[in-house]
């Protein structure tokens, strides 16, 4: 079953504008985690936010984390057309050794020049 | 930076073949993964490793096993592929502390075709 589902599952906006991306969880987590996927690449580490805080900045990205409705969102600031790809939250789950990732299933952003 | 290699970008098998994918990580990371990525269906834990000779079991791993006898090299193998496991397969690690709870750095993948 799926613990991070993003929405929108596609995003298309214009260069510069902003993009928003949120990610719904099931369970509590101890941290959460926001991922990027060029097309045909692998998948890029952006940031972690653990579960006792509420708001990372890394560059462009703003990521904030309300545990209370198990939701995050990522900004993208000033979007560039380099930012299109697929974004991916992934959170912690399990207990003890099988402790493990789950990952939604992505939103695809489109920035177009 | 940390680097993840995959040997193959595209590989081409046939049915009942032995199919092993190969990948090291040149930075003496504890944890190394093996995922597969499907339209509709995400990333999804084949195995895991946090050590070397240690293995777990993901979500799905049937039809697959993994060897790591070297810190580095983490290998899938498709005991006898099938036109099901074709996809795309990515190989990940992490330093230690926790297999959930540090980023993960991932390949460029291996696009698996299984005719």
């Amino acid at each position: 079953s799926q613990q991070g589902e993003e929405d929108p599952q596609a995003l298309s906006i214009q260069e510069g504008e902003n993009a928003t991306m949120n990610c719904s969880y099931k369970t509590s987590i101890n941290n959460l985690q926001w991922y990027r996927q060029n097309s045909g690449r692998g998948l890029v580490h952006l940031i972690l936010i653990r579960s006792n805080e509420r708001e990372k900045h890394s560059g462009r990205l703003r990521v904030t984390l309300d545990t209370s409705k198990k939701s995050s969102s990522l900004l993208i600031t000033a979007s560039r057309a380099a930012d299109t790809a697929s974004y991916f939250c992934a959170t912690d789950a399990g207990a003890g050794n099988n402790r493990k990732l789950i990952w939604g299933l992505g939103t695809s952003l489109a920035v177009n020049p | 930076d940390v680097k993840v290699t995959q040997s193959s970008r595209y590989l081409v098998k046939r049915t009942g073949e032995k199919v092993f994918l190969e990948c090291v990580q040149d930075m003496d990371h504890e944890n190394m993964f093996w995922y597969r990525q499907d339209p509709g269906l995400g990333l999804r834990l084949i195995y895991f490793s946090y050590d070397v000779k240690m293995k777990e079991k993901g979500d799905i791993p049937e039809g697959y096993s993994v060897s790591r006898e070297k810190k580095e090299r983490f290998s899938l193998i498709l005991e006898s592929a099938s036109t099901n496991q074709t996809s795309m397969y990515l190989c990940a690690s992490s330093p230690p502390g926790g297999v959930s709870n540090q980023p993960q750095h991932f390949g460029d993948g291996t696009r698996l075709s299984i005719l």
